[in-house]
């Protein structure tokens, strides 16, 4: 199984400031077709999770720009260039290349 | 408006079993593959199964591998989890997602989650 990690688990962000996540895979999410299959997802408090970020770098419909994903075949990164009250929440990588499809194990970030 | 209703969660002993249904909407169902999603109390996101949308491909994680099934239909609209032999870890949220339809098993729309709890 693909093994994810992220850090930091806990990140206290003050609003209008930049945020980064470090998500890494146990092995390459870099498909022969090109594409790296590395999503981000955010758990907003007391909601179901949502797409953020697809295939490494692909913003999900209605995500603000702010947000950007970036990365090589194991290393990857979410980033909040300018982070608002409302971003608050436990964010998670997914590898969607192979099953047992598998999560980080989420970072918390939280208002400093 | 795209819509994912889960039902079927609640109190169970260990040993015994239960099916979770997922209501679809706002979409068209047969065009896409779908999973299901659980999250233990406090805990992370686990993938529990997914299924193509002609049920062509299933894929389940370890943990549930030989207890679980999921099934869909097509003409319903629905996903299932049959769930047997539960285990006091089964205990979870569990979440029904439809998959966004791009390459790999990315998930676009999630439901509010049904609670299953496994105890004595």
């Amino acid at each position: 199984d693909i093994v994810m990690t992220q850090s930091p688990l806990s990140l206290p962000v003050i609003p209008g400031e930049a945020a980064s996540i470090s998500c890494k895979s146990s092995q390459s999410l870099l498909h022969s077709n090109g594409y790296k299959y590395l999503d981000w997802y955010v758990q907003k408090p007391g909601q179901s999770p949502q797409l953020l970020i697809y295939l490494g770098s692909n913003r999900a419909y209605g995500v603000p720009d702010r947000f950007s994903g970036s990365g090589s075949g194991t290393d990857f990164t979410l980033k909040i260039s300018r982070v608002e009250a409302e971003d608050v929440g436990v964010y998670y990588c997914m590898q969607a290349l192979q099953t047992p499809i598998t999560f980080g194990p989420g970072t918390k970030v939280d208002i400093k | 408006e795209v819509q994912l209703v889960e039902s079927g969660g609640g109190l169970v002993q260990p040993g015994r079993s239960l099916r979770l249904s997922c209501a679809a909407s706002g979409f068209t169902f047969d065009d896409y593959a779908m999973h299901w999603v659980r999250q233990a109390p406090g805990k992370g996101l686990e993938w529990v199964s997914g299924i193509t949308w002609n049920s062509g491909i299933i894929g389940y994680a370890d943990s549930v591998k030989g207890r679980f099934t999921i099934s869909r239909d097509n003409a319903k609209n629905s996903l299932y989890l049959q769930m047997n032999s539960l285990r006091a870890e089964d205990t979870a949220l569990y979440y029904c997602a439809k998959d966004l339809g791009v390459v790999g098993a990315t998930t676009d729309y999630w439901g509010q989650g049904t609670l299953v709890t496994v105890s004595s």
